[in-house]
C-alpha cells in the first residue's frame, strides 16, 4: 500500500477552519484517498474520500492537490466534538480492507 | 439500524483462559473486518470476510487466533489460549459494496 505522511497532532480554536494535512507522494492512479476520524474511546467513522477532484459533504471538504501528491481535509467550523484523530488513507479500488498510518490527533480548544 | 454491534463491550480475563468477541454486522451488508488496536501496533486488520467467507487472514497473529462468520448476521473472533500480550481494543466494521466502513464501538480486552 501507498503510504501516508501525516502530522502527529495540531491544535484548533473552536468555530475557526482547520486545515489537515495528507502527503501522499507515492500514490497510484487507483488509489483513492479517504479520511476516516476517531473520537475517544469509540471506532472510528468515515469523514470523507476522492479520487481526483475536491469533494464536500455535510462533515467536511476534502482538496486534493492537482498531482494528487498530496490532499487537504478541511473542517470549515471546528466544534469540541471534532477533537479526534484524524487518518488519512489511501485505498486501491480492488482493495477492501483499509490501512491506517499513525493519524494526526486534533486538538480543538474552547 | 442500530449499526454495528460489539459483544462484550469489556472482557478481563487470565491468561490462558479462552475469549471470544461477537459480532453483528449492518443488515444488508456483505463484508465484515476485525481490526485490532494496540498502543504500539495502531490500528490493524486482522481478517475480513466476504458473503461469510474469509478472503484474507494474513494479520491473523497466529493460531490461537480464529475468526467464523456463520451467516450473514454474526461473526466471533475467538483466542485460545489468550496472553497478556493480546489486550487491545477489538473492532468489527461492516460494509456494503462499496466504500465506506462502518465501525462498531469495540471490545476492550485485557489479558492478565
Amino acid at each position: 500500500d501507498a503510504k501516508t505522511t501525516q502530522p502527529n497532532s495540531m491544535e484548533s480554536n473552536e468555530e475557526e477552519p482547520v486545515h489537515l494535512p495528507c502527503n501522499h507522494s507515492t500514490i497510484s492512479g487507483t488509489d483513492y484517498i479517504h479520511w476516516y476520524r476517531q473520537l475517544p474511546s469509540q471506532g472510528p467513522e468515515y469523514v470523507i474520500h476522492g479520487l481526483t477532484s475536491n469533494v464536500n459533504n455535510r462533515m467536511a471538504s476534502l482538496a486534493i492537490a492537482e498531482d494528487r501528491k498530496s490532499s487537504t481535509l478541511i473542517l470549515h467550523r471546528a466544534t469540541l466534538r471534532d477533537a479526534a484523530v484524524y487518518y488519512c488513507i489511501l485505498k486501491d479500488t480492488g482493495r477492501r480492507a483499509l490501512t491506517f498510518g499513525s493519524g494526526t490527533r486534533l486538538q480543538v480548544q474552547p | 439500524d442500530a449499526g454495528v454491534i460489539q459483544s462484550p463491550r469489556h472482557e478481563v480475563t487470565e491468561m490462558g483462559q479462552e475469549v471470544t468477541l461477537r459480532c453483528k454486522p449492518i443488515s444488508g451488508h456483505d463484508y465484515l473486518f476485525w481490526y485490532r488496536q494496540t498502543m504500539m501496533r495502531g490500528l490493524e486488520l486482522l481478517i475480513y470476510f466476504n458473503n461469510n467467507v474469509p478472503i484474507d487472514d494474513s494479520g491473523m497473529p497466529e493460531d490461537r487466533f480464529s475468526a467464523k462468520m456463520p451467516n450473514a448476521s454474526f461473526s466471533t473472533l475467538k483466542i485460545q489460549p489468550s496472553e497478556p500480550r493480546d489486550s487491545a481494543v477489538y473492532f468489527c466494521a461492516s460494509m456494503e459494496r462499496g466504500e465506506t466502513q462502518y465501525f462498531g464501538p469495540g471490545t476492550r480486552l485485557l489479558v492478565l
